[in-house]
């Protein structure tokens, strides 16, 4: 019972560099998130995909961009890596975006920007 | 905008005795609330949900909320701390419309023996 699943669990990577994190969920969801945490702030919304095809910015998203590939899998691509996006990445999923719905986090992916 | 505030950092119990952590949120509608759990170095766990039914919710490992509008709080509570409890807690509204999680900082509770 996998859940969400979030490849890789650790990168470092230098300025400039460019990175795709991977997001992959087996409970048939049709939203999926990714959020950034850093310490003392919790957990900020970077984009979201309400449904299939479709994404939305959230509430820091510069800097990113992502992929809804399909329904199981939506990747978050870092195109110019910068110091300033140090920090934990988590995916997660809900069935869809009704109020209420619980969101199910995967363990994140730690990314160290030297 | 809807926004949560939790008003302790870190909290300090010894095993065996009851946790409380504070939230206070602020919301311009009737609003959805969570708890959830992070263990060191894992994702993040729902303990409990508030979504306009009983006040009182009871969630996951011994572990309830109220939720008072007069106050506008949501305090976690659990009667007898266990050493497994300790991790970070976060209190959490969820945005109208489509559901957009808004986060607090973060509680921290540490358990001694």
């Amino acid at each position: 019972n996998a859940g969400v699943t979030q490849t890789p669990k650790f990168q470092v990577l230098k300025t400039g560099q460019s990175m795709t994190l991977q997001c992959a969920q087996d409970m048939n969801h049709n939203s999926m998130y990714w959020y950034r945490q850093d310490p003392g702030m919790g957990l900020r919304l970077i984009y979201y995909s309400a449904s299939e095809g479709t994404t939305d910015k959230g509430e820091v998203p510069n800097g990113y961009n992502v992929s809804r590939l399909n329904k199981r899998e939506f990747s978050l691509r870092l195109e110019s890596a910068a110091p300033s996006q140090t920090s934990v990445y988590f995916c997660a999923s809900s069935e869809d975006g009704g109020v209420g719905q619980p969101q199910h986090f995967g363990d994140g992916t730690r990314l160290s920007i030297l | 905008a809807q926004s949560v505030t939790q008003l302790d950092s870190h909290v300090s119990v010894s095993e065996g005795t009851p946790v409380l952590l504070r939230c206070n949120y602020s919301s311009s509608y009737s609003p959805s609330l969570f708890w959830y759990v992070q263990h060191p170095n894992k994702g993040l766990q729902l303990l409990l949900k508030y979504t306009s039914a009983a006040t009182l919710v009871k969630g996951i490992n011994g572990f309830e909320a109220e939720f008072k509008k007069s106050e506008t709080s949501f305090h976690l509570t659990k009667p007898s701390a266990h050493m497994s409890d300790a991790a970070e807690y976060f209190c959490v509204v969820s945005d109208p419309g489509f559901q957009k999680l808004v986060f607090g900082t973060g509680t921290r509770l540490l358990v001694s023996p």
